[in-house]
């Protein structure tokens, strides 16, 4: 079983509809990211977290650490978010090292 | 402000040779990330350089090393390049050691062919 699990693996949804990603993870960790990456690789961090919730323009995250679970959603949804969505958390046990879920491919039809 | 640069964008090997790609950081920065992103597969972590030392290593073989040079700068290399190395290589990087909770952040990658 991965440290990180990530759930749905594929999303497809209509434009302006509430998308949320989930995320659970096994371990004890000091951080959780959650990471977007478009057609062509490159990776951007959305957020970094570790309690309660964040929030950033359409995009909002949770991490409930007892429950070792986090919640990425996307409000108001729009084709341009069309792109794999990765959850990754950082080890409470020094490592640094990031460890990745398998990511969620998401579409935002028009 | 420059984010992290990798290069070259892209990489095209024969099997059998040695693979160099290079990683910038964001100034100030001085830790470096490496991690590959083979077909179908989740994001591993490879390496991790910190003031020139390497604190931490994944599960790969000894032929993938790297170093990170005093300007923070980094290299990967790949020896005796296999087929199952073709990857998006992606470098990442955060402020050091002793802000440990840092968020990473990541170059466009490097994407290696091995043919």
């Amino acid at each position: 079983k991965n440290e990180v699990e990530q759930s749905p693996q594929n999303l497809t949804a209509q434009e302006g509809e509430f998308i949320t990603i989930n995320c659970s993870y096994s371990v004890g960790i000091s951080a959780l990211h959650w990471l977007q990456q478009h057609p062509g690789g490159g990776i951007v961090s959305l957020f970094m977290l570790s309690s309660g919730k964040k929030k950033h323009g359409r995009l909002i995250a949770t991490i409930n650490i007892q429950e070792k679970h986090s919640s990425l959603h996307i409000t108001a949804s729009h084709p341009r978010d069309s792109a794999v969505y990765i959850c990754a958390v950082r080890s409470n046990q020094g490592a640094q090292k990031l460890v990745f879920g398998q990511g969620t491919r998401l579409t935002i039809n028009p | 402000e420059a984010g992290v640069t990798q290069s070259p964008t892209h990489l095209i090997k024969t099997r059998g040779q040695q693979a160099t790609l290079r990683c910038s950081p964001i100034s100030g920065h001085t830790s470096v990330y490496w991690y590959q992103q083979a077909l179908g597969l989740g994001l591993q972590f490879l390496l991790w350089y910190d003031e020139g030392e390497e604190r931490n290593r994944g599960n790969f073989p000894p032929r993938f090393s790297g170093r990170q040079f005093p300007n923070y700068s980094s290299e990967l290399n790949v020896n005796a390049l296999e087929l199952e190395d073709s990857a998006l290589y992606l470098c990442a990087s955060s402020s050091g050691l002793l802000y440990s909770n840092q968020p990473q952040h990541f170059g466009d990658g490097t994407r290696l062919s091995i043919l």
